[in-house]
């Protein structure tokens, strides 16, 4: 199956503060990019996409940011929250498939 | 709206046994589906697309004998993994397209929330 990274990186946050997750995505023709959080125990959830022909796209209190250029992904949470705290992770399709193909993943901490 | 249910949430299995792992789609019809497997402190690996009323389709490495797929019906897709080892221990989740996108390429997943299974 297909797969990117093994372990996880952790980012450490104090509440309040700005986060940013990084991601380097694995297809230069990958043509749809997707931000999901996961809690211990549950599956993925839906934060937020970007289709290639963009660069930039906000929601409530997350930015993501694309650069196909250097194929580098970031997902900016604003004003973080012990909510917050989950494994983070970016996905990518490509070829025109259905398939949804995960990174590596990033824990977030927050600190009260 | 678009959820779906995995069932069981957890299950423990004696080793060469066989552990049937159901997903369904609750408000939708999801024509594709699709199996993911994880390890602790890893990623999620997609391991088959499973399309209702014909064969799943396997990513590279995946054995279709071992982790057998059955979608029969617009709202059910089965993962079954067979002779369980110890091995085959892991997070198996499910996921399925949103229908408000329709056939639309560019639409995000939506998932269970996993089966943890456990081959003793």
């Amino acid at each position: 199956g297909e797969s990117v990274g093994l372990h996880l990186p952790t980012l450490s946050v104090q509440e309040g503060d700005n986060s940013i997750i990084n991601c380097a995505y694995s297809n230069s023709a990958s043509d749809y990019f997707i931000w999901y959080k996961q809690e211990s125990g549950k599956g993925p959830q839906f934060i937020i996409d970007i289709r290639s022909n963009m660069d930039k796209r906000q929601g409530q209190r997350v930015t993501v940011l694309l650069n196909k250029t250097v194929k580098h992904l970031s997902l900016q949470i604003a004003a973080t929250q012990p909510g917050d705290s989950a494994v983070y992770f970016c996905a990518e399709k490509y070829g025109g498939g259905f398939k949804t193909i995960f990174g590596a993943g990033t824990r977030l901490f927050v600190k009260a | 709206g678009a959820v779906v249910s995995q069932h069981p949430s957890w299950v423990i299995c004696k080793s060469g046994t066989s552990v049937k792992i159901e997903c369904r789609s609750l408000d939708f019809q999801a024509t594709t589906m699709f199996w993911y497997r994880q390890f602790p402190k890893q990623s999620l690996m997609l391991m088959a697309t499973s399309n209702e009323g014909s064969k799943a389709t396997y990513e590279q490495g995946v054995e279709k004998d071992k982790f057998l797929i059955n979608h029969a019906s617009l709202t059910l897709s089965t993962l079954t993994v067979t002779s369980a080892h110890p091995e085959d221990s892991s997070f198996y989740i499910c996921s399925a397209k949103d229908p408000g996108q329709g056939a639309h390429y560019n639409s995000p997943l939506h998932f269970g929330n996993g089966t943890r299974l456990t081959v003793t």
